[in-house]
């Protein structure tokens, strides 16, 4: 049911921009692109979510393509508190989340 | 935004056991999900709990295996039934915010270890 592809891990140095993608080429167009993060021993924590426009909040940025079938989340500057699991989630009017593998991002000091 | 709790935290368990897993929401919600992630893994989706009607099961996922509680809009429990050590797992439960956005608010998780 998963109808995300992310890369299994990415690394980067500290106070680095981050660029974490995800492919999505069987969204709809209803279709909300979300974006969680899953530090250790915790739940899931909601980190942005995009519809068609690019988005900026206090965490990240969400870049989204022209034709919706990719996005990626931007981290400015990363920090070591920045290491989590990236998860990438399409969830329609059903509300319902079906989780990818997800990207393990580790912040080098 | 609402705070969500699950207890136990943790627990350890003998095969052929039953757990219960309890679920609450400091505020109405009228739909909960339950997860389960395994060790290394992502998460995946065992049910959606609606107030008032039975809960709607993914596939792979039985109501004799999981059945799902949801007695009133602030409270939910999953109990995992005659347990095996591959049930061990961590047991999530959700709720979603504001449609259309529908972000999903996350419980701290309970882990579970079968012996």
């Amino acid at each position: 049911d998963a109808k995300t592809t992310q890369p299994n891990s990415m690394e980067s140095n500290e106070e680095e921009p981050v660029h974490l993608p995800c492919n999505h080429s069987t969204i709809s167009g209803t279709d909300y692109i979300h974006w969680y993060r899953q530090l250790p021993s915790q739940g899931p924590e909601y980190v942005i979510h995009g519809l068609t426009s690019n988005v900026n909040n206090r965490m990240a940025s969400l870049a989204i393509a022209e034709d919706r079938k990719s996005s990626t989340l931007i981290l400015h500057r990363a920090t070591l508190r920045d290491a989590a699991v990236y998860y990438c989630i399409l969830s329609d009017t059903g509300n319902q989340f079906y989780f990818g593998t997800g990207t393990s991002l580790t912040v080098i000091p | 935004s609402a705070v969500i709790s699950q207890k136990p935290s943790r627990d350890i368990c003998q095969r052929g056991t039953s757990l219960t897993i309890q679920c609450q929401v400091d505020s109405q919600v009228t739909m909960m999900f339950w997860y389960r992630q395994q060790p290394g893994q992502s998460l995946t989706l065992i049910a959606t709990a609606n107030q008032g009607s039975e809960a709607t099961y993914e596939s792979g996922f039985v109501i004799d295996k999981f059945p799902i509680s949801r007695p009133n809009l602030t409270f939910s429990t999953l109990t995992v039934s005659n347990m095996s050590p591959e049930d061990s797992s961590i047991y999530l439960c959700s709720f979603p915010g504001t449609a259309p956005y529908n972000e999903q608010f996350f419980g701290p998780g309970t882990r579970l270890t079968v012996l």
